[in-house]
């Protein structure tokens, strides 16, 4: 089973619609980050969560600590917003320190105009 | 600007070819990555360092090598022991704060 799941895999909406994206994971972690890939391959990082809530335009990421649980949400989704979204984490390690992060497989979204 | 480059884009190479991909930041960040994709996978680790003449290896290290003599350099080169090296890597640091940045990708196949 990987330590982080993600799910849809694969998300087709219409323009204007709410999107959510869920990421579950399975370790203890100091962070959770939310990425996008667009196709050319290149990765932007949107969010860095350790607890509560952040929002940045009509992105909005929550996480709970407790259930080990993060969304993602697009409010009046676009085309240009069409890509992959993946959820990774900086996984707790004894006495400090990061080894890398471990990622999802990735959500891969597709607005319609 | 700051940033991570990483060259070049697209790399071709016959199989038994050793070939080494570069990665260079001008943030001074300490940490640095080195990532493979694969269709229909997630990002995998293959080495990191945390600091300059010291690196780890990751999950996926066979067949590969890297150096760190530089703060803003972490090469990766793919050996021909590495038996399916057609993939995506990315090279990525981490900020102080544990914030991620990520170069543009070598997207390189073997032949």
């Amino acid at each position: 089973k990987n330590e982080v799941e993600q799910s849809p895999q694969n998300l087709t909406a219409q323009e204007g619609e709410f999107i959510t994206i869920n990421c579950s994971y399975s370790v203890g972690i100091s962070a959770l980050h939310w990425l996008q890939q667009h196709p050319g391959g290149g990765i932007v990082s949107l969010f860095m969560l350790s607890s509560g809530k952040k929002k940045h335009g009509r992105l909005i990421a929550t996480i709970n600590i407790q259930e080990k649980h993060s969304s993602l949400h697009i409010t009046a989704s676009h085309p240009r917003d069409s890509a992959v979204y993946i959820c990774a984490v900086d996984r707790l390690l004894a006495g400090g320190g990061a080894d890398g992060l471990t990622f999802g497989k990735g959500t891969h979204l597709i607005i319609q105009p | 600007d700051g940033g991570i480059t990483q060259s070049p884009k697209y790399l071709f190479r016959k199989e038994g070819q050793n070939v080494t991909l570069s990665c260079e930041q001008n943030l001074n960040h300490d940490a640095m990555y080195w990532y493979r994709q694969d269709p229909g996978q997630g990002l995998r680790l293959i080495y990191y360092s945390q600091i300059v003449n010291d690196f780890q290896k990751g999950d996926i290290a066979e067949g590969y090598s890297v150096s760190r003599e530089k703060k803003e350099s972490f090469p990766l080169t793919v050996t021909s022991a590495q038996k399916n090296p057609t993939a995506f890597y990315l090279c990525a640091s981490r900020g102080p704060t544990y914030e991620q940045y990520f170069g543009p990708g070598t997207r390189l196949t073997v032949t």
